[in-house]
Protein backbone atom coordinates (compact mmCIF):
# COMPACT_ATOMS: atom_id res chain seq x y z
CA UNK A 1 0.00 0.00 0.00
CA UNK A 2 1.35 3.14 -0.53
CA UNK A 3 2.28 5.30 2.25
CA UNK A 4 2.11 8.29 3.54
CA UNK A 5 2.88 11.52 1.65
CA UNK A 6 4.28 15.23 2.73
CA UNK A 7 5.11 18.06 0.58
CA UNK A 8 7.04 19.84 0.44
CA UNK A 9 10.61 17.98 1.19
CA UNK A 10 12.57 21.28 2.20
CA UNK A 11 11.47 24.63 2.58
CA UNK A 12 13.66 27.37 3.26
CA UNK A 13 11.90 30.94 4.41
CA UNK A 14 12.90 33.88 6.34
CA UNK A 15 11.59 34.97 9.43
CA UNK A 16 7.96 36.61 9.45
CA UNK A 17 7.04 34.56 6.34
CA UNK A 18 4.49 31.79 6.40
CA UNK A 19 4.44 28.65 4.70
CA UNK A 20 2.68 25.61 4.93
CA UNK A 21 2.87 21.69 4.80
CA UNK A 22 0.89 18.89 3.22
CA UNK A 23 -0.40 15.40 4.16
CA UNK A 24 -2.35 12.84 2.50
CA UNK A 25 -2.40 9.65 4.99
CA UNK A 26 -2.75 6.25 4.42
CA UNK A 27 -5.88 5.49 2.21
CA UNK A 28 -9.18 4.60 5.00
CA UNK A 29 -6.82 5.67 7.68
CA UNK A 30 -8.63 7.74 10.22
CA UNK A 31 -6.40 8.93 12.36
CA UNK A 32 -3.61 11.98 11.61
CA UNK A 33 -1.45 13.32 13.76
CA UNK A 34 1.37 16.00 13.12
CA UNK A 35 4.56 16.03 15.35
CA UNK A 36 7.47 18.60 15.27
CA UNK A 37 10.50 17.45 15.31
CA UNK A 38 13.44 19.64 16.46
CA UNK A 39 17.22 18.61 15.94
CA UNK A 40 18.41 15.91 18.66
CA UNK A 41 15.43 15.49 19.82
CA UNK A 42 12.22 13.16 19.61
CA UNK A 43 8.87 14.51 17.55
CA UNK A 44 6.72 16.12 19.94
CA UNK A 45 2.50 15.83 18.99
CA UNK A 46 0.92 19.15 17.52
CA UNK A 47 -2.47 18.06 16.46
CA UNK A 48 -4.20 14.86 16.44
CA UNK A 49 -7.55 14.33 13.94
CA UNK A 50 -10.31 11.90 14.29
CA UNK A 51 -11.56 12.02 10.88
CA UNK A 52 -11.95 15.60 10.30
CA UNK A 53 -12.33 16.60 14.35
CA UNK A 54 -9.50 17.74 16.41
CA UNK A 55 -8.80 15.47 19.20
CA UNK A 56 -5.90 16.89 20.28
CA UNK A 57 -4.23 20.35 19.51
CA UNK A 58 -2.89 20.60 23.22
CA UNK A 59 0.46 21.93 22.46
CA UNK A 60 -0.24 23.31 19.18
CA UNK A 61 1.11 27.37 19.20
CA UNK A 62 -2.23 28.71 18.03
CA UNK A 63 -0.73 32.20 17.25
CA UNK A 64 0.98 30.74 14.39
CA UNK A 65 0.16 27.73 13.38
CA UNK A 66 -2.74 26.45 12.19
CA UNK A 67 -4.16 23.07 11.04
CA UNK A 68 -7.06 21.73 9.12
CA UNK A 69 -8.29 18.14 7.68
CA UNK A 70 -11.17 18.87 5.04
CA UNK A 71 -13.04 15.92 4.06
CA UNK A 72 -11.24 13.67 6.80
CA UNK A 73 -8.51 12.74 4.01
CA UNK A 74 -5.84 15.22 3.23
CA UNK A 75 -4.83 18.17 5.74
CA UNK A 76 -2.51 20.91 5.80
CA UNK A 77 -0.45 22.73 8.77
CA UNK A 78 0.52 26.17 7.96
CA UNK A 79 2.65 28.59 10.00
CA UNK A 80 2.62 32.09 9.96
CA UNK A 81 4.65 34.24 10.64
CA UNK A 82 7.16 31.79 11.23
CA UNK A 83 10.08 31.87 13.66
CA UNK A 84 13.46 30.60 14.14
CA UNK A 85 12.86 28.35 16.63
CA UNK A 86 10.37 26.70 14.36
CA UNK A 87 13.29 25.16 12.27
CA UNK A 88 12.47 21.65 12.26
CA UNK A 89 11.19 18.62 10.53
CA UNK A 90 7.58 18.38 10.56
CA UNK A 91 6.15 15.07 10.45
CA UNK A 92 2.94 13.51 9.29
CA UNK A 93 1.72 9.84 10.31
CA UNK A 94 -1.86 8.12 10.44
CA UNK A 95 -3.18 5.30 11.85
CA UNK A 96 -6.12 3.43 11.15
CA UNK A 97 -9.04 2.29 13.31
CA UNK A 98 -8.23 -0.31 15.37
CA UNK A 99 -11.87 -1.73 15.83
CA UNK A 100 -12.53 -1.92 12.12
CA UNK A 101 -8.68 -3.25 10.99
CA UNK A 102 -7.52 -5.35 13.80
CA UNK A 103 -4.20 -3.30 13.80
CA UNK A 104 -2.25 -2.24 16.90
CA UNK A 105 -2.97 0.95 16.25
CA UNK A 106 0.66 2.02 15.05
CA UNK A 107 1.57 5.00 13.88
CA UNK A 108 2.56 5.24 9.86
CA UNK A 109 5.14 8.47 9.46
CA UNK A 110 5.64 10.27 6.06
CA UNK A 111 9.02 11.14 4.97
CA UNK A 112 8.47 14.69 6.67
CA UNK A 113 8.86 18.07 5.63
CA UNK A 114 12.06 19.91 6.57
CA UNK A 115 11.69 23.74 7.78
CA UNK A 116 14.68 26.42 7.82
CA UNK A 117 13.91 29.43 8.88
CA UNK A 118 16.25 32.07 8.53
CA UNK B 1 7.05 13.68 29.40
CA UNK B 2 8.42 9.88 28.18
CA UNK B 3 8.05 7.65 30.66
CA UNK B 4 10.78 6.01 29.45
CA UNK B 5 14.95 6.06 30.15
CA UNK B 6 17.11 4.74 27.29
CA UNK B 7 20.80 5.20 26.60
CA UNK B 8 21.94 8.20 24.34
CA UNK B 9 24.10 5.74 22.36
CA UNK B 10 25.28 2.64 21.89
CA UNK B 11 27.75 0.94 19.21
CA UNK B 12 27.47 -1.97 17.49
CA UNK B 13 29.73 -4.22 15.25
CA UNK B 14 27.72 -5.56 11.99
CA UNK B 15 26.82 -9.12 12.09
CA UNK B 16 26.72 -8.97 16.16
CA UNK B 17 23.53 -8.87 17.60
CA UNK B 18 22.55 -5.43 19.57
CA UNK B 19 20.59 -5.26 22.89
CA UNK B 20 18.92 -1.96 23.66
CA UNK B 21 17.53 -1.33 26.90
CA UNK B 22 14.86 0.77 28.62
CA UNK B 23 13.66 1.76 31.50
CA UNK B 24 9.90 2.00 31.97
CA UNK B 25 9.55 1.99 35.69
CA UNK B 26 5.96 3.73 36.10
CA UNK B 27 4.20 1.51 33.41
CA UNK B 28 0.83 0.68 33.88
CA UNK B 29 -0.77 -2.86 33.55
CA UNK B 30 -2.77 -1.84 30.63
CA UNK B 31 0.17 -0.14 28.79
CA UNK B 32 2.44 -1.62 26.31
CA UNK B 33 5.84 -0.97 25.17
CA UNK B 34 6.63 -0.37 21.38
CA UNK B 35 9.61 -0.01 19.77
CA UNK B 36 10.24 2.44 16.51
CA UNK B 37 13.14 3.47 15.04
CA UNK B 38 14.00 6.47 12.60
CA UNK B 39 16.84 6.50 10.04
CA UNK B 40 18.48 9.52 9.08
CA UNK B 41 16.24 11.87 6.89
CA UNK B 42 12.83 9.72 7.33
CA UNK B 43 10.24 9.15 9.34
CA UNK B 44 9.91 7.07 12.46
CA UNK B 45 9.30 3.38 11.60
CA UNK B 46 7.23 0.89 13.79
CA UNK B 47 9.32 -2.33 14.71
CA UNK B 48 7.50 -4.63 17.89
CA UNK B 49 5.33 -4.17 20.70
CA UNK B 50 4.57 -6.41 23.41
CA UNK B 51 2.78 -6.55 26.82
CA UNK B 52 4.57 -8.79 28.97
CA UNK B 53 5.24 -11.88 26.93
CA UNK B 54 8.41 -12.26 24.75
CA UNK B 55 7.62 -11.40 21.49
CA UNK B 56 9.08 -12.04 18.07
CA UNK B 57 9.19 -10.45 14.50
CA UNK B 58 11.01 -10.95 11.40
CA UNK B 59 12.62 -7.05 12.37
CA UNK B 60 13.54 -7.61 16.09
CA UNK B 61 12.98 -9.67 19.29
CA UNK B 62 11.50 -8.19 22.48
CA UNK B 63 12.37 -9.56 25.38
CA UNK B 64 10.34 -7.86 28.75
CA UNK B 65 11.19 -8.63 32.48
CA UNK B 66 8.76 -10.14 34.82
CA UNK B 67 8.01 -7.08 36.96
CA UNK B 68 7.58 -5.27 33.39
CA UNK B 69 9.63 -2.64 34.60
CA UNK B 70 12.66 -2.90 31.93
CA UNK B 71 12.34 -4.22 28.13
CA UNK B 72 15.28 -5.41 25.78
CA UNK B 73 14.80 -4.97 22.17
CA UNK B 74 17.04 -7.53 19.99
CA UNK B 75 18.21 -6.85 16.41
CA UNK B 76 19.69 -10.46 16.15
CA UNK B 77 22.42 -9.33 13.49
CA UNK B 78 22.58 -6.18 13.24
CA UNK B 79 23.61 -4.55 9.54
CA UNK B 80 24.81 -1.18 8.44
CA UNK B 81 21.20 -0.48 7.24
CA UNK B 82 20.16 -0.57 11.25
CA UNK B 83 21.95 2.72 12.24
CA UNK B 84 19.28 4.74 13.66
CA UNK B 85 17.81 6.10 16.48
CA UNK B 86 15.86 3.53 18.67
CA UNK B 87 12.55 5.08 20.80
CA UNK B 88 11.02 2.78 23.17
CA UNK B 89 7.60 4.29 24.25
CA UNK B 90 4.84 3.10 26.45
CA UNK B 91 1.12 3.26 25.46
CA UNK B 92 -1.87 1.59 26.15
CA UNK B 93 -2.83 -0.74 23.21
CA UNK B 94 -5.11 -0.15 20.68
CA UNK B 95 -5.69 3.86 21.79
CA UNK B 96 -5.70 6.31 19.14
CA UNK B 97 -4.13 8.69 21.16
CA UNK B 98 -0.28 9.83 20.37
CA UNK B 99 3.04 8.30 20.66
CA UNK B 100 5.11 10.46 23.70
CA UNK B 101 8.70 9.66 22.02
CA UNK B 102 11.94 10.51 24.23
CA UNK B 103 14.90 10.90 23.00
CA UNK B 104 15.75 7.12 22.28
CA UNK B 105 19.17 5.52 21.44
CA UNK B 106 21.30 6.58 18.62
CA UNK B 107 22.47 3.03 17.55
CA UNK B 108 25.61 3.11 15.61
CA UNK B 109 26.16 -0.26 13.67
CA UNK B 110 30.35 0.06 12.74
CA UNK B 111 31.91 -2.94 9.85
Amino acid sequence: EAGVAQSPRYKIIEKRQSVAFWCNPISGHATLYWYQQILGQGPKLLIQFQNNGVVDDSQLPKDRFSAERLKGVDSTLKIQPAKLEDSAVYLCASSPRVRTSGRTGELFFGEGSRLTVL
Amino acid sequence: DAKTTQPPSMDCAEGRAANLPCNHSTISGNEYVYWYRQIHSQGPQYIIHGLKNNETNEMASLIITEDRKSSTLILPHATLRDTAVYYCIVRVRGSQGNLIFGKGTKLSVKP
